[in-house]
């Protein structure tokens, strides 16, 4: 139980375009979503948390217009990186929390990786 | 910067062997969790330790939690070739602060050699 997916597993797109990432709860409820990114070999970084129904909370630092976070179902939540730069080229992992998986463990997506040329 | 430190920053341990990981961080916390991530992939939940237990046990797995140094360890028994991955703590910070967010620590690259 408590698989999260994510799709594309992977993207490569040109500079300027923009991208969506899906992340799927399969099998529960997530009231609440958490995009992440990770650079090579180094840690995850919490970018937003997203709640159903409502806007995300963004992370300080983390600019709300480039990284547009829709949460408009309890299983499903997009992550668009807008006008993608080589920069933001990265790991972009997902997880969900809901109800029945309890109150703080997060459940991870495979992630997605972009590369932007 | 929140961020959690982990210790060794890599390991490499012939099968059979334990792996002894450690976690420091800087706040008061809620809970702390241990996450496993397998080179390119997403991180699997390993086991939850509530700022109230000192320690916990799961399978192969043994997490020690001191709050007074705001440290916790993660022990792995008899470890495998297939437990090669990495390994990150992360923590919920007490309230008023949110609870939902985790501070994720720098991680341990585990390797286990057959």
């Amino acid at each position: 139980g408590a698989v999260v997916s994510q799709h594309p597993s992977w993207v490569i797109c040109k500079s300027g375009t923009s991208v969506k990432i899906e992340c799927r709860s399969l099998d529960f409820q997530a009231t609440t979503m958490f995009w992440y990114r990770q650079f090579p070999k180094q840690s995850l970084m919490l970018m937003a948390t997203s709640n159903e129904g409502s806007k995300a909370t963004y992370e300080q630092g983390v600019e709300k217009d480039k990284f547009l976070i829709n949460h408009a179902s309890l299983t499903l939540s997009t992550l668009t990186v807008t006008s993608a730069h080589p920069e933001d080229s990265s790991f972009y992992i997902c997880s969900a929390r809901g109800i029945a998986t309890g109150a703080y463990e997060q459940y991870f997506g495979p992630g997605t990786r972009l590369t932007v040329t | 910067s929140q961020q959690g430190e982990e210790d060794p920053q890599a390991l490499s341990i012939q099968e059979g062997e334990n792996a002894t990981m450690n976690c420091s961080y800087k706040t008061s916390i809620n809970n702390l969790q241990w996450y496993r991530q397998n080179s390119g992939r997403g991180l699997v939940h390993l086991i939850l330790i509530r700022s109230n237990e000192r320690e916990k046990h799961s399978g192969r797995l043994r997490v020690t939690l001191d709050t007074s140094k705001k440290s916790s360890s993660l022990l792995i028994t008899a470890s495998r070739a297939a437990d090669t991955a990495s390994y990150f703590c992360a923590t919920s910070r007490a309230p008023p602060y949110n609870t939902d967010k985790l501070i994720f620590g720098t991680g341990t690259r585990l390797q286990v050699f057959p």
